[in-house]
């Protein structure tokens, strides 16, 4: 168990326009997603963290207007760039918490998104 | 201001042998660590953790080690095998929940065969 999916898993698209990446949890309800910006070479940063029903919390310098998170549902969350440019292009990876081990939460990463704006 | 430090970018291991990856910390918060696997274009995938009232965690060929003291983790893979090469991250999370994640940089494993 603890499968987590991302679609697409790569897009180019115009800068100016807006993509929707969907993530979800396959075999488990997740009350916390989180997403997750990779650039080559670099670290995962967090962007945001997501709870199913509320306002998603977003990291310092993460644009909230820019990077749309909704979570519909304990198996849902979507990210959308509006309105790219090709700095926003990069790998974009979701996560989704569940309990494992006892009562310590993990977290469960999507593949990933890889996101190419030209 | 690193929180989380791999650093080692990269490890070369023959087949057979033992791979130690390492990692330190400088918050003392920190009481939950984790180590994730990535392929390139991939999502990381989840290894192993600990806590921080352990200092010692086995799942098959890996073990993680954790002294508190010295604010340091390793990954042990014993024996190495091909299909471990990859990314490995270490990250850490105060208050025993993998809510918010703090990775480390990435060490980039290659065994060879």
């Amino acid at each position: 168990g603890a499968v987590v999916s991302q679609h697409p898993s790569r897009v180019i698209c115009k800068s100016g326009t807006s993509v929707k990446i969907e993530c979800r949890s396959l075999d488990f309800q997740a009350t916390t997603m989180f997403w997750y910006r990779q650039f080559p070479k670099q670290s995962l940063m967090l962007m945001a963290t997501s709870n199913e029903g509320s306002k998603a919390t977003y990291e310092q310098g993460v644009e909230k207007d820019k990077f749309l998170i909704n979570h519909a549902s304990l198996t849902l969350s979507t990210l959308t760039v509006t309105s790219a440019h090709p700095e926003d292009s990069s790998f974009y990876i979701c996560s989704a918490s569940r309990l494992a081990g006892g009562r310590q939460e993990t977290q469960y990463f999507g593949p990933g998104t890889r996101l190419l704006v030209l | 201001d690193q929180q989380v430090k791999q650093n080692s970018p990269s490890l070369s291991v023959q087949e057979g042998r033992i791979s130690i990856l390492n990692c330190d910390y400088t918050n003392s918060m920190f009481d939950y660590f984790l180590w994730y696997k990535k392929y390139p274009a991939e999502g990381p995938t989840f290894l192993i953790s600990i806590s921080s009232i352990k200092d010692k965690n086995e799942d098959g060929r890996f073990t993680v080690f954790l002294n508190k003291s010295a604010k340091h983790l390793s990954l042990h893979i014993v024996p190495s095998q091909p299909g471990d090469s990859a990314v490995y991250f270490c990250a850490a999370t105060p208050s025993g929940s993998a809510r918010q994640l703090t990775f480390g940089s990435g060490t980039q494993l290659t065994v060879l065969p």
